[in-house]
Order: structure tokens, then C-alpha cells, then sequence
């Protein structure tokens, strides 16, 4: 069946950092891909996605291209700053329309 | 700002008692997950709905879990009875779309059971 793979974390990166969260995915079909962000105490929002191959998704200086070729969907930011300290989910859209979930990564940013 | 609301945002109650969690999907959305977070396991789907109607609920214990949508903007996940394994984060979660579409959570019910 479909599955995510990310990187286990917790990953801790100093202020100012660039950051790589590996995502890498199994699937039948053409799915869509996503990031989402979950920060202490709440819920997830979703940060990013990507619906075909070779489309890049980015917002808040987060990005992440569908690499078809490879089945990745890396999540990078050039220069991380405290307030993205949080957990960060990769999933894909299965062909019933669900979300497959990675384990989530603990991104931690020290001053 | 459109959000999904979930009630209570906290609970905790002994084991053996009824517990029931409420969630107002967005207006407009059709779709409604039913999702609990623990350290152990993770993000689990427990049930999904789809135009009010019960598409999935494979991820949720039968005999002690329910899942239910009285109407379009009200879902309801009860447990009874309780047990202290049940202690975890629920969340429920809205969408629309044909397929693929993006998921927006609730804040979540954090449940404790004693």
C-alpha cells in the first residue's frame, strides 16, 4: 500500500540555519503531495503542497519539489528562525481521497 | 477566517464513563476526518465522511468507539466506555473537494482518562 517516509528527528539546527526535512513516498497513481506544520498545543495547518510532478510548493520561505523520479518531496528553508520550531508531517493523497502521514519530524531552532 | 471548531478542548474523566467530542466542520466543506495523535502511534484515522455518509472507520475500535454527523455542520466522536488507553489528542478535520483535497484540523480534544 502507500506509504511516507521522513527523516526522524528531533533535528536541532541553530537560528539562521539552512534547513532539509527528507520525505521520501510509495504510491500506485499520481498523488498529490503535502507538508504540514503542527506548532506546540495545536492542531496541524497545512504549509505546503504539491499536486504533480515537478511542481514546487512553497509559503512562509518553505519549499519542497515533487520529484517523481526519486518519490521525494524534501522540505527546505533557507534560513530558519526560533518560531519555526514545531513538527512537521509529510503526506500523500491516496485513491480514496485519505491522507497517508509520515511519523512527523521535531524541528528544534536554538537562538 | 473560516475554522474548524472542535468541544471540549480538554477532558479528563475516569475510566468507565462516557465521553463524547464535538466538531464543526468549515461551512461548505463535505468531507470530515475523525483523527488521534499519541507519542506511541502517532497520527491514526479513526473514521471519515464524506457527504454525512461513513466512507471509513476501519481505524476505529468498534466495540467502545462511535462516529457519527447528526447533520452537515456537526460531527460527533463518542466513546463508551472510556479506558485509560483511550488518553490521547483527537482531532477532527474538514475538507471539500472531488479528491486530494487539502485537510484543515481543529485545535483538537485533548482526552485524559484515569
Amino acid at each position: 500500500g502507500d506509504s511516507v517516509t521522513q527523516m526522524e528527528g528531533p533535528v536541532t539546527l541553530s537560528e539562521e540555519a539552512f534547513l532539509t526535512i527528507n520525505c521520501t513516498y510509495t504510491a500506485t497513481g499520481y498523488p498529490s503531495l503535502f507538508w504540514y506544520v503542527q506548532y506546540p498545543g495545536e492542531g496541524l495547518q497545512l504549509l505546503l503542497k504539491a499536486t504533480k510532478a515537478d511542481d514546487k510548493g512553497s509559503n512562509k520561505g518553505f519549499e519542497a519539489t515533487y520529484r517523481k523520479e526519486t518519490t521525494s518531496f524534501h522540505l527546505e528553508k533557507g534560513s530558519v528562525q526560533v518560531s519555526d520550531s514545531a513538527v512537521y508531517f509529510c503526506a500523500l493523497s491516496d485513491s480514496n481521497y485519505q491522507l497517508i502521514w509520515g511519523a512527523g519530524t521535531k524541528l528544534i531552532i536554538k537562538p | 477566517d473560516a475554522r474548524v471548531t472542535q468541544t471540549p478542548r480538554h477532558k479528563v474523566t475516569e475510566m468507565g464513563q462516557e465521553v463524547t467530542m464535538r466538531c464543526q466542520p468549515i461551512l461548505g466543506h463535505n468531507t470530515v476526518f475523525w483523527y488521534r495523535q499519541t507519542m506511541m502511534q502517532g497520527l491514526e484515522l479513526l473514521a471519515y465522511f464524506r457527504n454525512r455518509a461513513p466512507l471509513d472507520d476501519s481505524g476505529m475500535p468498534k466495540d467502545r468507539f462511535s462516529a457519527e454527523m447528526p447533520d452537515a455542520t456537526l460531527a460527533t466522536l463518542k466513546i463508551q466506555p472510556s479506558e485509560p488507553r483511550d488518553s490521547a489528542v483527537y482531532f477532527c478535520a474538514s475538507g471539500y473537494g472531488g479528491g486530494q483535497e487539502t485537510q484543515y484540523f481543529g485545535p483538537g480534544t485533548r482526552l485524559l482518562v484515569l
